[in-house]
């Protein structure tokens, strides 16, 4: 399925790299996210762009920066991480951000920082 | 408290038994329920909505108790192919838009 691709799907980085994940989606969708998926923790809402607008920051260090220049496009900059930040970020789109609307997640990037 | 709350499990079952999951959740105005299903080093997929009189599809039963706040999971004639993790999600009217909830999974393994 290629309907939400996502690249690198594998980065290792060190705590003083600057480095930026990619996520596009082909399915005409409205809203775009992005999630990290630790061990053994629910998935996190870090960021949600609908009509190319940020709609939610749930608090999420500055050390991410979310970028939407489209509604088929969404990177996150990562820079200075920490090694606690290593975990499975996930992309996902849904036609609006409404109640009810059905996500479709990409395969994600796993992150390890160093 | 936690917004979602599930059983982690593992539950094992046989091949060909039925097996069901709940999930729980704290606000009662959510609006919007859905289960999702994770492979292993997967991401999530829609495995089906969650609505208020309760939904089927082949194997697969969804149902909702707003007055008690679960959604259940039924899961009948069980294949090795079910084997997952299984997350429920739940949407609730945030300030400042829909916030969505994901419980941490429950894990499935169907034994041959």
């Amino acid at each position: 399925e290629t309907g939400v691709t996502q690249t690198p799907r594998h980065l290792v980085m060190g705590m003083t790299n600057k480095k930026s994940l990619k996520c596009e989606q082909h399915l005409g969708h409205n809203a775009m996210y992005w999630y990290k998926q630790s061990a053994k923790k629910p998935l996190e809402l870090m960021f949600v762009y609908s009509l190319e607008e940020r709609v939610e920051n749930n608090s999420v260090p500055s050390r991410f920066s979310p970028e939407c220049p489209n509604s088929s496009h969404l990177f996150l900059h990562l820079h200075t991480l920490q090694p606690e930040d290593s975990a499975l970020y996930l992309c996902a789109s849904s036609q609006g951000s409404g109640s009810g609307e059905t996500q479709y997640f990409g395969p994600g990037t796993r992150l390890l920082v160093l | 408290r936690k917004e979602v709350e599930q059983d982690p499990g593992p539950f094992n079952v046989p091949e060909g038994a039925t097996v069901a999951f709940n999930c729980t959740y704290s606000n009662s105005a959510s609006q919007s329920f859905f289960w999702y299903r994770q492979d292993c080093r997967k991401e999530p997929k829609l495995l089906m909505s969650v609505y208020s009189s309760g939904n089927e599809d082949g194997r697969f039963t969804a149902q909702l108790n707003r007055a008690s706040q679960y959604i259940s999971l039924l899961i009948r004639d069980s294949k090795l192919s079910d084997s997952a993790t299984y997350l429920c999600v739940v949407i609730s009217r945030g300030y400042t838009g829909n916030q969505f909830y994901f419980g941490t999974g429950t894990s499935l393994t169907v034994i041959p």
